[in-house]
C-alpha cells in the first residue's frame, strides 16, 4: 500500500511528557501537512511543507509543538510537556505541490493522542 | 477570513432515501471546495471537489454537489441512502492563496435500516 503512514497510531502519556509522532507521506508529494482533531470536531490546521521548509503555521501551534521533515520525506510532530488539553487526533496528510490550489490532500489514519 | 458552515450536525435517512447535507461556504474569491467522508477508525477520504470546471461535481459512490454561487452553497447529495454510507462527513475550503483546508465541523450521517 501506498498511502500515508502514520505511527504510531496510539499513544497513550502522562503530563509533562514528551511524545514524537511519525508521518510518511505517499512517495513524491512535496507537500505535508499536520492538523489536529479533537472529538467532535472538524481537523483544524497545525502547519504544512513543501519539502523540507516549513511553509506555514498555525497559532494554534505554541511554543511546545515542533514540526520537522528533515530530508524532505517523512516528517516529525513533537509535543514537549504534554497537557491534557492536547489529547487529540493528529492526522497527517500529502499532496503532490502542484501549482494549483484545488489540489488533493491525501490523509493517513491517524495518531490518537491521550494524556492522562 | 473564508470558512465553511455546515448546517446539521447530524442527519438520519432510510435505506434507499435521497440523503442531503448541507455546507455553505464564505468567501471574496472563488473558492476551492471538497467533501470528504470519514468512517469510523479510517483515515479521511476524498468524496468530491469543486475546481470550477462545472457546477455539478460527481463523485464517488453515487455522491454528488452542486456549487451554487448565488446561495454560497456546496450541498452534497445522493439519490439513494446505503447502510454503509453511514460516517462522518466534512465540507472543507482552501483559502485563497494558500494550499491548507479549512475544515466545516462535520454532520454525522446515520442510515436506518
Amino acid at each position: 500500500d501506498t498511502g500515508v503512514s502514520q505511527n504510531p497510531r496510539h499513544k497513550i502519556t502522562k503530563r509533562g511528557q514528551n511524545v514524537t509522532f511519525r508521518c510518511d507521506p505517499i512517495s513524491e508529494h512535496n507537500r505535508l501537512y499536520w492538523y489536529r482533531q479533537t472529538l467532535g470536531q472538524g481537523p483544524e490546521f497545525l502547519t504544512y511543507f513543501q519539502n523540507e521548509a516549513q511553509l506555514e503555521k498555525s497559532r494554534l501551534l505554541s511554543d511546545r509543538f515542533s514540526a520537522e521533515r528533515p530530508k524532505g520525506s517523512f516528517s516529525t510532530l513533537e509535543i514537549q510537556r504534554t497537557e491534557q488539553g492536547d489529547s487529540a487526533m493528529y492526522l497527517c496528510a500529502s499532496s503532490p505541490g502542484g501549482i494549483r490550489f484545488q489540489e488533493t490532500q491525501y490523509f493517513g489514519p491517524g495518531t490518537r493522542l491521550l494524556v492522562l | 477570513a473564508q470558512s465553511v458552515t455546515q448546517l446539521d450536525s447530524h442527519v438520519s435517512v432510510s435505506e434507499g432515501t435521497p440523503v442531503l447535507l448541507r455546507c455553505n461556504y464564505s468567501s471574496s474569491y472563488s473558492p476551492s471546495l471538497f467533501w470528504y467522508v470519514q468512517h469510523p477508525n479510517k483515515g479521511l477520504q476524498l468524496l468530491l471537489k469543486y475546481t470550477s470546471a462545472a457546477t455539478l461535481v460527481k463523485g464517488i459512490n453515487g455522491f454528488e454537489a452542486e456549487f451554487k454561487k448565488s446561495e454560497t452553497s456546496f450541498h452534497l447529495t445522493k439519490p439513494s441512502a446505503h447502510m454503509s454510507d453511514a460516517a462522518e462527513y466534512f465540507c472543507v475550503v482552501t483559502p485563497s492563496g494558500t494550499y491548507k483546508y479549512i475544515f466545516g465541523t462535520g454532520t454525522r450521517l446515520k442510515v436506518l435500516a
